[in-house]
């Protein structure tokens, strides 16, 4: 139980493009998805906080307008990268969040890798 | 806030042989504590939590941990490792007050000699 898809798992792109990534949690329902950014032989850095039928919650310094967020239903998250730049070429995570007893658990994707050429 | 500190980077360690991959963390409330384990090109998979009880938590695969609270340490052991071990470790902390945000650490990476 509690698996967490990813589409695509790569993608490569020209400067300037959109991309869009999916995040669907496949055998339970997530009231709330995570979207993080790793760059390589760094840590995780939390992006956003996708809640389903509502406005995600930006991190400071993420820019909401770059890096749209929409939480259609209780399986599928999406992460839109808009005009992409090389600066923008990541390892992008997202997990979906379990109510686990006295915590909550963070399952996670399996990620993917965006380069902008 | 919390903050996580992993200090080693990089562990190399003989195939059978014991490792420790240490965390360190700060908060100025109570924490819940996590070990993610992360393969080549793949997202993270919770490998052990601590949330509250018993101090010394263990994952189906060997790994224990231990919270220690004096210490504000959260150390990752196992007796005897293996070569399906080498992966990427990243400790983890949350608030135990609804706040649901992970603070990673910087990683340690467990490379396992034959």
């Amino acid at each position: 139980g509690a698996v967490v898809s990813q589409h695509p798992s790569w993608v490569i792109c020209k400067s300037g493009t959109s991309v869009k990534i999916e995040c669907r949690s496949l055998d339970f329902q997530a009231t709330t998805m995570f979207w993080y950014r790793q760059f390589p032989k760094q840590s995780l850095m939390l992006m956003a906080t996708s809640n389903e039928g509502s406005k995600a919650t930006y991190e400071q310094g993420v820019e909401k307008d770059k890096f749209l967020i929409n939480h259609a239903s209780l399986t599928l998250s999406t992460l839109t990268v808009t005009s992409a730049h090389p600066e923008d070429s990541s390892f992008y995570i997202c997990s979906a969040r379990v109510l686990a007893g006295e915590a909550d658990t963070q399952y996670f994707g399996p990620g993917t890798r965006l380069t902008v050429l | 806030a919390q903050s996580v500190t992993q200090l080693d980077s990089q562990v190399p360690v003989f195939e059978e042989a014991p490792v420790e991959l240490r965390c360190n963390y700060s908060s100025s409330v109570s924490v819940y504590l996590f070990w993610y384990v992360q393969y080549p090109n793949q997202g993270l998979q919770l490998l052990l939590k601590y949330l509250s009880g018993s101090t010394l938590v263990e994952s189906i695969n060997g790994f224990e941990a231990e919270f220690n609270k004096s210490q504000t340490s959260f150390h990752l052991r196992k007796p005897s490792v293996h070569i399906s071990d080498t992966a990427e470790y990243f400790c983890a902390v949350q608030t135990n007050f609804g706040n649901e945000k992970l603070t990673f650490g910087t990683g340690t990476r467990l490379t396992i000699i034959p």
